[in-house]
């Protein structure tokens, strides 16, 4: 089983629609999570960490669930420019930083 | 937010040659750097971590002397590809980290390596 693991995808979704990605991790003690998110043939940028209490950020929404060990992205209204791979990021302890293979979304007009 | 770079970023080599990579951090201490390689259309795997100062240490199934890392500064890790080959052609994107950032990595832009 991966440490972290996330629907590949793709979600292909018309413009304004709300899409949810989930992330799925193995180890109980993780510590640290984020969602990062990544352009073809760019480096990953940091689009927001995950708190137990959850956090909004405009149209973004992540949640945390420990009990269950997943973590949850939420895009509300989605714009052309969202199209892109999102990763999730699992921190074990220390710099120990796990990513998952990625959600493609494609968003289309 | 933090600055990373990174440099080439592309570079084009012939198959046995030695590739050097270079990771900057531009506006603050880097304890901690990450090397990691990503293939198309999967996802960053992590090479190796090195620390101001210390040896590298490798993942598994990465070989330490075909990737030399070096850390001599808080501001600057280099990545040596020795003896390339046509497999070793990937994205390379090196990270940085540093006290008080809370475990968040800050991403160089990467560098495509193609070996022919």
């Amino acid at each position: 089983r991966k440490e972290v693991e996330q629907d590949p995808g793709p979600f292909n979704v018309p413009e304004g629609a709300t899409v949810a990605f989930n992330c799925t991790y193995s180890n109980s003690a993780s510590q640290s999570f984020f969602w990062y998110r990544q352009d073809c043939r760019k480096e990953p940028k940091l689009l927001m960490s995950v708190y137990s209490s959850g956090n909004e950020d405009g149209r973004f929404t992540a949640q945390l669930n420990r009990a269950s060990q997943y973590i949850s992205l939420l895009i509300r209204d989605s714009k052309l420019s969202d199209s892109a791979t999102y990763l999730c990021v699992v921190n074990s302890g220390g710099f120990k930083t796990i990513f998952g293979a990625g959600t493609r979304l494609f968003v289309k007009a | 937010g933090a600055v990373v770079s990174q440099h080439p970023s592309w570079v084009i080599c012939k198959s046995g040659t030695s590739v050097k990579i270079e990771c900057r951090s531009l506006d603050f201490q880097a304890t901690t750097m990450f090397w990691y390689r990503q293939f198309p259309k999967q996802s960053l795997m992590l090479m190796a971590t090195s620390n101001e100062g210390s040896k590298a240490t490798y993942e598994q199934g990465v070989e330490k002397d075909k990737f030399l890392i070096n850390h001599a500064s808080l501001t600057l890790s280099t990545l040596t590809v020795t003896s390339a080959h046509p497999e070793d052609s990937s994205f390379y994107i090196c990270s940085a980290t540093g006290w008080g950032s809370s475990y968040e990595q800050y991403f160089g832009p990467g560098t495509r390596l193609t070996v022919t």
